[in-house]
């Protein structure tokens, strides 16, 4: 079994506030991620890092923003949550080192479910 | 433009059958590819990967086929049980990973 956890699990929260969606892993892995997932539908990368000091953009647009302090946190962070903001959002980590992807398994947390009212 | 698919959105089998998963893929270079199964409330988790030199590869009741002629990619689940119900994605990788939209399996009893 993977460890990565993602806090919290379920958030419902207004709009305008600011959100921060933890996840963390201690599997020692460089490189981590972002994704959205609406229910039933496929994964869209928001965030990517290959190391401590390094983030990137997906290729979902979004207006969030990462940091990567650790390696073993990769927090996500909405400055002021809109309803569209509302879906799951999914952190993984893989092995491997340096720039691009590597052909390894992304290892998943079971997400956070944000609902922006 | 690129892309990752599943030929159908659904798919319902008895237990004990055998269920085939298909997914086509239109990145001819893309050289790694994986199954993932996700139950519902849960993150996406690993299955079976294969790399592109090789056209089949077994886990415990799964196998994974790889077409690289037709850009095809399925999973075999031997004597589905009814924990097998989730929704699979296949991914691949060349420069990034790309998701495709999945298929919801359900075992009937």
């Amino acid at each position: 079994e993977a460890d990565i956890y993602q806090t919290p699990r379920y958030l419902v929260i207004g709009t305008g506030k600011k959100i921060t969606l933890e996840c963390s892993q201690t599997m020692g892995h460089d490189k981590m991620y972002w994704y959205q997932q609406d229910p039933g539908m496929e994964l869209h990368l928001i965030h990517y890092s290959y190391g401590v000091n390094s983030t990137e953009k997906g290729d979902l647009s979004s207006e969030s923003t990462v940091s990567r302090i650790r390696t073993e946190h990769f927090p996500l962070t909405l400055e002021s949550a809109r309803p569209s903001h509302t879906s799951q959002y999914l952190c993984a980590s893989s092995e491997g080192q340096g720039l691009g992807y590597s052909n390894q398994p992304q290892h998943f947390g079971d997400g956070t479910r944000l609902s922006i009212l | 433009g690129e892309s990752v698919g599943l030929h159908l959105p659904t798919l319902s089998v008895q237990e004990g059958d055998n269920s085939i998963i298909n997914c086509a893929y239109s990145n001819s270079a893309s050289d790694y590819f994986i199954w993932y199964k996700q139950e519902s409330g849960k993150g996406p988790q690993f299955i079976i990967d294969i790399r592109s030199n090789m056209d089949k590869r077994q886990g415990q009741r799964v196998t994974v086929l790889l077409n690289k002629t037709v850009k095809h990619l399925s999973l075999q689940i031997a004597a589905t049980q009814p924990g097998d119900s989730a929704v699979y994605f296949c991914a691949e990788n060349y420069n990034d990973m790309r998701f495709g939209a999945g298929t919801r399996l359900t075992v009937k009893p």
